[in-house]
């Protein structure tokens, strides 16, 4: 079956301009979740989903990310402005439930350079 | 405060011999589970292994096993046999409740695991 996919898997963005990130979750998964990566350092948590329903936003840096996953699939992480700081990779991640007990399948990221 | 600690930022192991990677947590939740993903230079995330906090087995999955000491929050990863595909950066993370509803998993720093001839 298929795993999670995000695309694009890279995106070069200059100072200012707006980008959008896509994820496509395990299908049938109820909780998806978005992290970002800087690098040499571990995920950080940005936003959570259940179903379409967005539980948890404490995570995002500022007002500039936003993200929607309108019909319970797809989700668009959408950061407007892009800053330098904002290089990172960005790691989509769904799992079947909302137990503490299931594995988060995580796709392949997408990689991020804003100059 | 951090909650997921790991003191090694590398590590070599000689291939087919066993490594353990530490990793240490804090919380003061009873309910909750750790988890070890491998992220090669590929850069996906590949889940390796779960240990619950009431389980009181330690976890195993082929290669790999759990150390799991609950007083000592500490939750190691050992590898058995390695081998020369196990390079990796190797993270730890703690899946916790929090008010709202879901959880979320909480990284470490990782460990990066280079395995010699």
């Amino acid at each position: 079956g298929a795993g999670v996919s995000q695309s694009p898997r890279y995106k070069v963005a200059k100072r200012g301009q707006d980008v959008a990130l896509r994820c496509d979750p395990i299908s049938g998964h109820v909780s998806l979740f978005w992290y970002q990566q800087a690098l040499g350092q571990g995920p950080e948590f940005l936003t959570y989903f259940q179903n379409e329903a967005q539980l948890d936003k404490s995570g995002l840096p500022s007002d500039r990310f936003f993200a929607e996953r309108p019909e319970g699939s797809v989700s668009t992480l959408k950061i407007q402005r892009t800053q330098q700081e904002d290089s990172a990779v960005y790691l989509c991640a769904s799992s079947p439930g909302q137990s503490l007990w299931e594995t988060q399948y995580f796709g392949p990221g997408t990689r991020l350079l804003v100059l | 405060a951090q909650k997921i600690t790991q003191t090694q930022p590398g590590m070599f192991v000689q291939e087919k011999e066993a490594v353990t990677l530490d990793c240490t947590y804090d919380t003061s939740d009873q309910s909750y589970g750790l988890f070890w993903y491998k992220q090669p230079s590929s850069g996906e995330m590949i889940f390796l292994i779960y240990q619950g906090s009431y389980d009181e087995q330690n976890a195993t999955e082929g290669r790999y096993s759990l150390n799991f000491q609950k007083a000592r929050k500490s939750a190691n990863l050992v590898i058995s046999a390695s081998q020369l595909g196990d390079s990796a950066m190797y993270f730890c993370a703690m899946r916790e409740p929090f008010t709202g509803g879901g959880n979320k998993l909480t990284f470490g720093t990782g460990t990066q695991l280079k395995v010699e001839l």
